[in-house]
């Protein structure tokens, strides 16, 4: 019973280089949810995604940013033209349902993204 | 928007002794959420415990306890009998009822155990 399965866990990009991170869910999860995480600092909100919509992406940076999560296969973050700004860690979570209730996330053990 | 703020950015414990880990929030809102996560070296996100804040009565998980103070908008974590394991960085986390799971982290405690 696998969790969050993320990939790659360390991506090293040149600046004006293209990065993706890939997450798959727990199975039978069909909300993901995308986090950053700068060092030292705590997690902050960027996008969360239903099976081929994007829910909210209010914590996404308008540029250069974008995910998807398609029907089939994993969710994708993707970073155009990256920059040394965002080296940081990439953290995917998954959860069942909206969260109504207390439902609780499943983290996987994020993407180190490094850009030299 | 909520804010969460953990004021200590390093604690020590010493093994078999309790350490208590602080956080504050601020929220207009009167139901919602409270967790508090660990992230090991690993960098793995692990709930630790959770609470509603509808409930009064405080989260108990084994050795980590909650002290919710509503009015007060404080949620610390309560680590008995600390082992090495616990050696670790401790986020707080706030989410409203209904966003989903867009969760609002603090900005961490390291905790360091000692033998």
């Amino acid at each position: 019973n696998a969790g969050v399965m993320q990939n790659p866990r360390h991506l090293v990009r040149r600046r004006g280089q293209e990065a993706r991170l890939r997450c798959s869910p727990v199975k039978g999860h069909s909300h993901v949810y995308w986090y950053r995480q700068l060092p030292e600092e705590g997690l902050k909100f960027m996008v969360y995604l239903q099976k081929e919509n994007i829910i909210d992406e209010s914590g996404m940076p308008k540029e250069r940013f974008s995910a998807e999560f398609p029907k089939e296969g994993p969710s994708i973050l993707r970073i155009q033209q990256v920059v040394r700004g965002d080296s940081a860690a990439y953290f995917c979570a998954s959860s069942p349902t909206a969260g109504t209730g207390a439902n609780v996330l499943t983290f996987g053990a994020g993407s180190r993204l490094t850009v030299l | 928007a909520q804010t969460v703020t953990q004021s200590q950015p390093e604690m020590s414990v010493q093994e078999a002794e309790t350490v208590t880990l602080s956080c504050t929030y601020d929220t207009s809102e009167s139901d919602y959420y409270l967790f508090w996560y660990k992230q090991p070296p690993s960098r793995q996100m692990i709930l630790v415990i959770r609470q509603e804040a509808y409930k009064q009565q405080n989260a108990t998980e084994n050795r980590f306890s909650v002290n919710f103070q509503k009015a007060a908008k404080s949620f610390s974590l309560k680590i008995s009998d600390s082992q090495l394991g616990d050696a670790a960085m401790y986020f707080c986390a706030y989410r409203s009822v209904g966003a989903g799971n867009m969760l609002t982290f603090g900005g961490g405690t390291r905790l360091m155990v000692k033998p």
